[in-house]
């Protein structure tokens, strides 16, 4: 099993719509969760960080599901900039290898 | 502008040529970590660095890649004899410290390419 496994998609939806992403990890000790988005050719960009308690920031809402080992990203009222692949990204427990583990990414197409 | 800062944007060796790919890391980040991505794949971890150790590079190729983040200047990653398999856009991401807790900021990327 990959440590960090998300649908690549693509996921064709319209403006307005909501959409939501998973992503599992296979490491139960993973302590902190992140949200990036990158756009074609362009560097990947932090959206959000996941908190335990869930977050939210405008129209995106980021959750944590720690017995099941998976966070979501939900996106309300899409719009067309928000087209791009969004990658979650575990980090690790202290006390090893501080090396982050980034998901392929799931790609996000909106359509007028 | 204090984020990442990676240059050149674009490279091009020909085969057998040497590359070397720099990265300034956020004002008071000392921790570096560089990462290759090919077109339409995930991003892949290289090599993990702090200021003059190199923390963990399992995801380096042996041979014909090195990576050092000196005491003063920038991060470089050296790419020697290079072949066309080498061609991909390398990120370059620093944090303020281990990154337990704390997210990563990606630099613009150096696209090489080789002939």
């Amino acid at each position: 099993r990959k440590e960090v496994e998300q649908d690549p998609g693509p996921f064709n939806v319209p403006e307005g719509a909501t959409v939501a992403f998973n992503c599992t990890y296979s490491n139960s000790a993973s302590q902190s969760f992140f949200w990036y988005r990158q756009d074609c050719r362009k560097e990947p960009k932090l959206l959000m960080s996941v908190y335990s308690s869930g977050n939210e920031d405008g129209r995106f809402t980021a959750q944590l599901n720690r017995a099941s080992q998976y966070i979501s990203l939900l996106i309300r009222d899409s719009k067309l900039s928000d087209s791009a692949t969004y990658l979650c990204v575990v980090n690790p427990t202290s006390g090893g290898s501080y090396i982050p583990t980034f998901g392929r990414g799931t790609s996000l197409i909106v359509h007028p | 502008n204090a984020g990442v800062m990676q240059n050149p944007r674009h490279l091009v060796r020909r085969r057998g040529q040497e590359a070397r790919l720099r990265c300034s890391p956020m004002k008071g980040h000392s921790h570096v970590y560089w990462y290759r991505q090919l077109p339409e794949e995930g991003l892949k971890f290289m090599v993990y660095l702090q200021k003059e150790n190199i923390i963990d590079e399992s995801g380096m190729p042996k041979e014909r890649f090195s990576a050092e983040f000196p005491k003063e200047g920038p991060s470089i990653l050296r790419i020697q004899q290079v072949v066309r398999g080498d061609s991909a856009a390398y990120f370059c991401a620093s944090s303020l410290q281990e990154a337990s807790n704390q997210p990563q900021h990606f630099g613009d990327g150096t696209r090489l390419s080789i002939l």
